[in-house]
C-alpha cells in the first residue's frame, strides 16, 4: 500500500531563509508526485505536480522540486521565502487508477 | 461548474442525528475522493470513486460512513447516528482517470461538520 511521510510537523523560518519540506513515499512501481498548499482560511491547491521527465519540477511562487526515484523522495525548497508562504503544505501520492494519499502535512509559519 | 462544489459549507449536528454532505465534481472527472481533516491532522482518506470499478472504501472508519456516486457525477457522504468525533471539515476532490493527462485533484471548499 502506498504511504506518505512528512519529517516536519511544524516548521517556523524567518522570511528570506531558506526552506525545504522532506517527504518520502512507499510504493513500488510508477507514481505521481504533488505538492499541495493550504493559506489560512482557503482551501487545498496545487503548488506543483511531477509525472514523468525532468526529476526538479517547478511550481508557482518559486517553489520547486526534485524527485529523487532511489531516495523515494520528493522534497519540496524555496530559497528564500516570505511572510505569505504561512500556510499547511502537503506532499501527496498516487500510482496510476489508485488512490491519492497524502502526508500528515507541515504547518510553516515564517516570521517578518 | 468550473470547480469542484461541496454543501453544506458548514453544519451543525445533534450527537446521534444523520447528516449527508454532497459533492459536485468538476464535469467530465470521474475520480472522486473524500478526505476529512480534523484539527491538528493531517488528510484522511475516506472513499475514492473511480469510473465504474467498485469504490475503494478501505478508509471509512466506521459502518456508519457511506457514500455513493449517481450516475458518474454527484457524490453524497452520508454519516449516521453522529458523534462528536466526527467533527471535522470533509473535503471532495476530482480528478480525470486518463493517464495522458493530469491527474491533479481539484479540491472543493469542504464542509464544516460540527456535531454538539
Amino acid at each position: 500500500a502506498q504511504s506518505v511521510s512528512q519529517h516536519n510537523h511544524h516548521v517556523i523560518l524567518s522570511e528570506a531563509a531558506s526552506l525545504e519540506l522532506g517527504c518520502n513515499y512507499s510504493y513500488g512501481g510508477t507514481v505521481n508526485l504533488f505538492w499541495y498548499v493550504q493559506y489560512p482560511g482557503q482551501h487545498l491547491q496545487l503548488l506543483l505536480k511531477y509525472f514523468s521527465g525532468d526529476p526538479l519540477v517547478k511550481g508557482i511562487k518559486g517553489f520547486e522540486a526534485e524527485f529523487i526515484k532511489s531516495k523515494f523522495s520528493f522534497n519540496l525548497r524555496k530559497p528564500s521565502v516570505q511572510w505569505s508562504d504561512t500556510a499547511e503544505y502537503f506532499c501527496a501520492v498516487n500510482a496510476y487508477g489508485n488512490k491519492l494519499v497524502f502526508g500528515a502535512g507541515t504547518i510553516l509559519r515564517v516570521k517578518s | 461548474g468550473a470547480g469542484v462544489s461541496q454543501s453544506p459549507s458548514n453544519k451543525v449536528t445533534e450527537k446521534g442525528k444523520d447528516v449527508e454532505l454532497r459533492c459536485d465534481p468538476i464535469s467530465g472527472h470521474t475520480a472522486l475522493y473524500w478526505y476529512r481533516q480534523s484539527l491538528g491532522q493531517g488528510l484522511e482518506f475516506l472513499i475514492y470513486f473511480q469510473g465504474n470499478s467498485a469504490p475503494d472504501k478501505s478508509g471509512l472508519p466506521s459502518d456508519r460512513f457511506s457514500a455513493e456516486r449517481t450516475g458518474g457525477s454527484v457524490s453524497t457522504l452520508t454519516i449516521q447516528r453522529t458523534q462528536q468525533e466526527d467533527s471535522a471539515v470533509y473535503l471532495c476532490a476530482s480528478s480525470s482517470d486518463r493517464a495522458s493527462v493530469n491527474t491533479e485533484a481539484f479540491f472543493g471548499q469542504g464542509t464544516r461538520l460540527t456535531v454538539v
